[in-house]
């Protein structure tokens, strides 16, 4: 059974551009979560997407933003980015059952932002 | 808000030695999950051991095993027989049993193996 693919694993970006970045949960997971881990602030959550609604959201600006497709896969996109979105972006999938005793949540490797 | 907090930076194990990682965390919940995650060079997050908070016996996974003090909010981790793959970044983390899939992480403690 394949893992979280997260696409791509690495980035360069400029200040003021806008970035995608893609997350395909592995086979059956419902549940796609964001995170954003830096070393300063260390593993911040950024949202969590189900069934292709957005099911809770973290204490981010507007210009992150995030969806999900019908078949589950995920996308997240900064807009106008800035120096300090400069980040490892990883993302999890699961099940997504609420309150679900083996909701375990599988990270993919992450993609690896570098904002100049 | 629930918090999780990790007070070792870094630790230092002599291989085939037995250390043990520091948690505590804050909740008013009584249902809930803690987590222990490895994050290696690779990056790749990968799930360590998972404790529920309605069991009282700690879970252990080979040569992993916790420590968990409910009443305290304690997490440990304990890992024997160290081995040189076992050096990566560790992160105690929580989540509601009765909500969503949100993680709260800790700020993680790197570990480091002495041949």
């Amino acid at each position: 059974k394949a893992g979280v693919t997260q696409t791509p694993r690495y980035l360069i970006k400029t200040r003021g551009q806008q970035v995608t970045l893609s997350c395909s949960p592995i086979s059956g997971h419902r549940s796609v979560s964001w995170y954003q881990q830096t070393p300063g602030q260390g593993l911040q959550f950024l949202f969590e997407y189900f069934s292709e609604t957005q099911r809770n959201k973290g204490n981010f600006p507007g210009r992150f933003s995030g969806r999900q497709f019908s078949n589950s896969r995920s996308e997240m996109n900064v807009s106008t980015l800035e120096l300090g979105d400069s980040a490892l972006y990883l993302c999890a999938s699961s099940l997504g059952l609420q309150g679900a005793r083996k909701n375990i949540q599988y990270f993919g490797a992450g993609t690896r932002l570098s904002v100049l | 808000a629930q918090t999780v907090t990790q007070s070792q930076p870094e630790m230092s194990v002599q291989e085939a030695e037995t250390v043990t990682l520091s948690c505590t965390y804050d909740t008013s919940e009584s249902d809930y999950y803690l987590f222990w995650y490895k994050q290696p060079p690779s990056r790749q997050m990968i799930l360590v051991i998972r404790q529920e908070a309605y069991k009282q016996q700690n879970a252990t996974e080979n040569r992993f095993s916790v420590n968990f003090q409910k009443a305290a909010k304690s997490f440990s981790l304990k890992i024997s027989d160290s081995q040189l793959g076992d050096a990566a970044m560790y992160f105690c983390a929580y989540r509601s049993a009765n909500r969503d899939d949100k993680i709260i992480f800790g700020k993680g403690t790197r570990l480091h193996i002495l041949p």
